[in-house]
């Protein structure tokens, strides 16, 4: 399946590199999302990008930095992250992206992930 | 009432048993409803949705109880490659298309 994907699909990094997360969709989509999931932990949603504007930010700290160029692509930017930032990095699309527009049928297909070790 | 709620488990059940898991949710505006499975360390992927009362796609069941506010997964003849997190999914209700997940309900098939 190729409709969301993540790259890398692993990355290690030290507290005081900076690197990106990319994802892109292939469905057509107008809404983006970030999640992070921790080990024994749900998903916690990060960002919701619909149309490429920001609709949510979920106190998120300033370490992590989202873009979204167009609403098939998604970046999460990384910087002097901490050990417990070390995750499973999920990106999701949605058909849309605001509860004014949705059908109640539409619901999220997410990218493969990147795990994430900062060490 | 947590927004989404699952029993983390684990459920270990022997091949060919039936299981079933429910997932409580508070937004009781909500009108769709989802499954989803994930294996480890893969992403999650939709299983099946819910609109009305119930879906059903071949062994699986998927039941929508709107007085209690619970949604139900029923698994019959379950096999080995069954065995996986199902995670359920209902709409926030707030101005953005986002999903409020539950923990995740750990399931392991036994041979």
């Amino acid at each position: 399946e190729t409709g969301v994907t993540q790259t890398p699909r692993h990355l290690v990094m030290g507290m005081t590199n900076k690197k990106s997360l990319k994802c892109e969709q292939h469905l057509g989509h107008n809404a983006m999302y970030w999640y992070k999931q921790s080990a024994k932990k749900p998903l916690e949603l990060m960002f919701v990008y619909s149309l490429e504007e920001r609709v949510e930010n979920n106190s998120v700290p300033s370490r992590f930095s989202p873009e979204c160029p167009n609403s098939s692509h998604l970046f999460l930017h990384l910087h002097t992250l901490q050990p417990e930032d070390s995750a499973l990095y999920l990106c999701a699309s949605s058909q849309d992206g605001l509860a004014l527009t949705w059908d109640v049928t539409d619901t999220q297909y997410f990218g493969p992930g990147t795990r994430l070790t900062v060490l | 009432r947590k927004e989404v709620e699952q029993d983390p488990g684990p459920f270990n059940v022997p091949e060919g048993a039936t299981v079933a898991f429910n997932c409580t949710y508070s937004n009781s505006a909500s009108q769709s409803f989802f499954w989803y499975r994930q294996d480890c360390r893969k992403e999650p992927k939709l299983l099946m949705s819910v609109y009305s009362s119930g879906n059903e796609d071949g062994r699986f069941t998927a039941q929508l109880n709107r007085a209690s506010q619970y949604i139900s997964l029923l698994i019959r003849d379950s096999k080995l490659s069954d065995s996986a997190t199902y995670l359920c999914a209902v709409p926030s209700g707030g101005a953005t298309n986002k999903l409020i997940f539950g923990t995740g309900t750990l399931l392991a098939v036994q041979p």
